[in-house]
């Protein structure tokens, strides 16, 4: 089965450091990999959307890569800021109701 | 707005009893589903439904169950087969039906504790 590794279950930046969390997957590529926002209590925040044939998505501070041969795609939050502090989930989509979650990442930014 | 707003936010249940959790969109989205949430965990698919008067088994629908009467609704029961049900529960959607579309829109959760 389709298994998904988030790089570590936290990871603790200084204000202003670039902050880049990895997401790995066995098994066949997805069509979409996707990466949401969640604060606690909160349901997920849609982020950023990135296909099989791109290989790198930016939108403001935030860039997405995505790499079919090595079964990975890193996320990146440059000019961290601690509002910025959340977990990131990474999903890969294969359809419209395959949706495979991974366990995220818990990202803290210190000032 | 539109959005999706999931009913109650927090509950509480002994053994034994079932509950509902409410999710409405009115967002036009022809698809919905249920996803369990626990601590560490990633999210896991209870059940979706790609139209209305049709909704499938995720990974883990055992002790669920849900209907699907208008487009706007996707209730979730969870019955006293549920063995752990103790868990944030999220709901979501997306449109179109039957396609690759992208992102998920996500309700606040419901967090379900039996006592």
């Amino acid at each position: 089965s389709q298994k998904i590794e988030q790089n570590s279950e936290a990871l603790n930046i200084q204000e202003g450091k670039t902050a880049t969390l990895t997401c790995n997957y066995t098994n066949y590529s997805p069509a979409y990999l996707q990466w949401y926002r969640q604060d606690p209590g909160r349901g997920p925040v849609f982020l950023l959307l990135i296909r099989e044939n791109e290989k790198e998505k930016r939108k403001e501070r935030l860039k997405v890569t995505f790499d079919t041969t090595l079964k990975q795609s890193l996320f990146h939050i440059t000019a961290s800021q601690p509002a910025d502090s959340a977990t990131y989930l990474c999903a890969l989509q294969y359809s419209a109701s395959k949706i495979i979650f991974g366990s995220g990442t818990r990202l803290s930014i210190r000032p | 707005d539109g959005g999706i707003t999931q009913s109650p936010k927090y509950l509480f249940r002994k053994e034994g009893q079932n509950v509902t959790l409410s999710c409405e969109q009115n967002l036009n989205h022809d698809a919905m589903y249920w996803y369990r949430q626990d601590p560490g965990q990633g999210l896991r698919l209870i059940y979706y439904s790609q139209i209305v008067n049709d909704f499938q088994k995720g990974d883990i629908a055992e002790g669920y169950s849900v209907s699907r009467e208008k487009k706007e609704s996707f209730p979730l029961t969870v019955t006293s087969a549920q063995k752990n049900p103790t868990a944030f529960y999220l709901c979501a959607s997306n449109p179109p039906a039957g396609e690759v579309t992208g992102e998920l829109f996500f309700g606040e959760g419901s967090r379900l504790t039996v006592l």
